[in-house]
C-alpha cells in the first residue's frame, strides 16, 4: 500500500538549517507531484511548497520563498525540503503530501505522518 | 489570493447526530478543486470529499458534499465515534499553491 514515510526533524537554533526527507512507496513516485504543508502548534495547515513530477517545476509559499528549498530524486523514491535561515514561526509539524488528477479533479490524497520541527534556542 | 473561512470553529454534537459544517471562499472556486479532509491527533490527514462532492475510495456514505462558486458544506449524518475530528477544506489555486480553511473541529 501507499506509504509516505517524512524523517530528519528536530531541534534547531534559529538561523541554522535543516533537511527533510520523505520516503515513499507503494506507487509510481516518479509520475506525481509532490508537496509540503506543515502545522504549526494550536494552528491549521499551511501549504509550504510543490515540485511537480520533472523535477524542475517548484513553487514556494510567500513565507518560505528564498530560504526553503524542495528537490525531489525519483530515482530514489524521496522528496526533500531544504530548509535555511529558520526562525521560530517555522516550527511545525512538516508533511509529505502526494498530489493527483483524478479525471478533471486536482487534489492531493495521501499524506504522511508528518516530521516535527521546533526552532529554538 | 482566495481566502476560505471555515464555520462554525467547533461544533459539539453526540453520536447519532448530523454535523453541517461550513466553508466560505472569499472569490470564486472551481469545484473540481475543492476538497474536504479529516484530521485526527498525531494522525495524517484523510482525504474525505474531493470535487466538492465525490466521496474517496473507503469513506461511508454518511459523509456527503455540496456547493459551488464560493460555498460549499460537508455533511456527517449518524456521527459516529470516530468521526470526531477536525475537518479543513482545502483549494488548489491556479498557480499550485493549496489554500486551506481555519479548521472546524467536531467533538462530543
Amino acid at each position: 500500500q501507499m506509504q509516505l514515510v517524512e524523517s530528519g526533524g528536530g531541534v534547531v537554533q534559529p538561523g541554522r538549517s535543516l533537511r527533510l526527507s520523505c520516503a515513499a512507496s507503494g506507487f509510481s513516485f516518479s509520475t506525481y507531484g509532490m508537496h509540503w504543508v506543515r502545522q504549526a502548534p494550536g494552528k491549521g495547515l499551511e501549504w509550504v511548497a510543490v515540485v511537480w513530477s520533472d523535477e524542475i517545476s517548484k513553487y514556494y509559499a510567500d513565507s518560505v520563498k528564498g530560504r526553503f528549498t524542495i528537490s525531489r530524486d525519483n530515482s530514489k523514491n524521496t522528496l526533500y525540503l531544504q530548509m535555511d535561515s529558520l526562525r521560530a514561526e517555522d516550527t511545525a509539524v512538516y508533511y509529505c503530501v502526494k498530489d493527483v488528477w483524478i479525471d478533471e479533479y486536482k487534489l492531493t490524497d495521501f499524506w504522511g505522518q508528518g516530521t516535527l520541527v521546533t526552532v529554538s534556542s | 489570493e482566495i481566502v476560505l473561512t471555515q464555520s462554525p470553529g467547533t461544533l459539539s454534537l453526540s453520536p447519532g447526530e448530523t454535523a453541517t459544517l461550513s466553508c466560505r471562499a472569499s472569490q470564486r472556486v472551481s469545484s473540481r478543486y475543492l476538497t474536504w479532509y479529516q484530521h485526527k491527533p498525531g494522525q495524517a490527514p484523510r482525504l474525505v470529499i474531493y470535487g466538492a462532492s465525490i466521496r474517496a475510495t473507503g469513506i461511508p456514505d454518511r459523509f456527503s458534499g455540496r456547493g459551488s462558486g464560493t460555498d460549499f458544506t460537508l455533511t456527517i449524518s449518524r456521527l459516529e465515534p470516530e468521526d470526531f475530528a477536525v475537518y479543513y477544506c482545502q483549494q488548489y489555486d491556479w498557480s499550485a499553491a493549496l489554500t486551506f480553511g481555519g479548521g472546524t473541529k467536531v467533538e462530543i
